[in-house]
């Protein structure tokens, strides 16, 4: 019972690097969500999807593309990647208004 | 856009007492808010949720409230211990399953 999975784990980027976090859910929900969570602070939307081949804007999208292809997978996208980006990224899916959301283990990045 | 706010001071109590953590939203009032429980370098993992016409929501130790004229809802934890030393935080769906969260009150039960 895998749940949310999320890889990698750990990554250090390079300014102006790109690369791509996997999230991965086993209970086939319908939404997804990329969240970003620094220091002292809670979660702050990235992009959310509420459904396969649909994505849309959170609350701090710049910077970050997403892509839904398979309704297991939502993909996040650091096409170059700032220092100001270092933080640590959770996914997240859940069946939609009102149920529980579910958390993968997050992805600690940094970027130098 | 909707808004929730935690008090971001840390809530230091004794073990035994009842600890107490606010969540205040803006603008309209959700039909549900939920509470998480996020344990350093893990995700959050949801804890309770309470509808809009429920005054009040109770599991084992944890009760929940909602008041929608003060727009708040109070987290209480009974018999505090030292497990339940972690960071709470309040959720809820905005328009379109926009599922956004406050910035979390940690909770430090000292023995």
């Amino acid at each position: 019972n895998a749940g949310v999975t999320q890889t990698p784990k750990f990554r250090v980027l390079k300014t102006g690097q790109s690369m791509t976090l996997l999230c991965a859910q086993d209970m086939n929900h319908e939404y997804m969500y990329w969240y970003r969570q620094d220091p002292g602070m809670g979660l702050r939307l990235i992009h959310y999807s509420v459904g396969e081949g649909t994505t849309a804007k959170g609350e701090v999208p710049d910077g970050y593309n997403v892509s839904r292809l398979k309704k297991q997978n939502f993909l996040l996208g650091l096409e170059s990647a700032a220092p100001s980006q270092t933080s640590v990224y959770f996914c997240a899916s859940s069946y939609g208004d009102p149920t529980e959301a579910f958390f993968g283990q997050g992805t600690r990045l940094t970027v130098v | 856009s909707q808004k929730i706010e935690q008090n971001s001071e840390a809530l230091n109590i004794q073990e035994g007492k009842t600890a107490t953590l606010t969540c205040n939203y803006t603008n309209y009032s959700p039909a549900y808010l939920q509470w998480y429980r996020q344990d350093p370098g893990r995700g959050p993992v949801f804890l309770l949720l309470i509808r809009e016409n429920e005054k009040e929501k109770r599991k084992e130790r944890l009760k929940v409230t909602f008041d929608t004229t003060l727009k708040q809802s109070l987290f209480h934890i009974t018999a505090s211990q030292p497990a339940d030393s972690a960071t709470y935080l309040c959720a809820r769906y905005n328009a379109g399953n926009m599922l956004t969260f406050g910035g979390g009150t940690r909770l430090m039960v000292k023995p």
